[in-house]
């Protein structure tokens, strides 16, 4: 059965540093992959998706995941944290009729 | 683009009241979701529907109706309010059940039940 586990409740990064969020994924066939953020009061916008062929993803806001099979991963990475990417993010499979999300990480960005 | 479009966006009931959210898409996506997301949860889903006329459970069904009646609207329903159902819902709509397909999600309903 497809699941999705993310690593860190809560995730701290001083402004212009690295951002990595982790997620792992199990799935019994060939995973399609997602990543949303949640501004607060609003609802969740996709982020990026990965589906087939390339493992590195990029998508909006200067965030990138790369897909990687060996280790069932699929970790979100922003080579430089701005204020404005405080929000709370999500790591979702694909699974036929439905998506599934994982917990959520909530990004907190230091000055 | 109107996208997703929930009604309301707070609501107040007492225990006991009955009342119906709203989520209407203008994308002509054939599969539209309920979630409820609470701290710590995450979203789970509640019900969706694969088609117009369509509904299934999802994880957390119980105490919740749906209906389908026209494509573009997914309407959620609580019977009997209950302060365990204090949640913030969201809708969501997607083209289809390929697995590529991403989710369009509506800027949520806040609900609270005293």
């Amino acid at each position: 059965a497809q699941s999705v586990t993310q690593l860190g409740s809560h995730v701290s990064v001083s402004e212009g540093a690295l951002v990595l969020l982790r997620c792992n994924y199990s799935s019994s066939v060939p995973p399609y992959l997602f990543w949303y953020v949640q501004y607060p009061n609003q609802g969740l916008q996709l982020l990026l998706k990965y589906t087939t062929g390339a493992t590195l993803v990029k998508g909006i806001n200067g965030f990138e995941a790369e897909f990687k099979k060996s280790e069932t991963s699929f970790h979100l990475t922003k080579p430089s944290a701005h204020m404005s990417d405080a929000a709370e993010y999500f790591c979702a499979v694909s699974l036929y009729d439905k998506i599934i999300f994982g917990k959520g990480t909530r990004l907190h960005i230091l000055p | 683009n109107a996208g997703v479009t929930q009604t309301p966006k707070f609501r107040v009931l007492k225990t006991g009241q009955s009342m119906t959210l709203l989520c209407a898409q203008d994308m002509n996506h054939e599969y539209m979701y309920w979630y409820r997301q609470d701290p710590g949860m995450g979203l789970r889903l509640i019900h969706y529907s694969v088609g117009e006329g369509t509904t299934a459970k999802g994880e957390v069904p119980d105490g919740y109706n749906v209906s389908r009646l026209k494509k573009q609207n997914f309407l959620l329903g609580l019977e009997s309010a209950a302060p365990s159902q204090t949640s913030v819902y969201f809708c969501a709509s997607r083209q289809s059940g390929i697995s590529n397909q991403p989710q369009h999600f509506g800027d949520g309903t806040r609900l609270s039940i005293l």
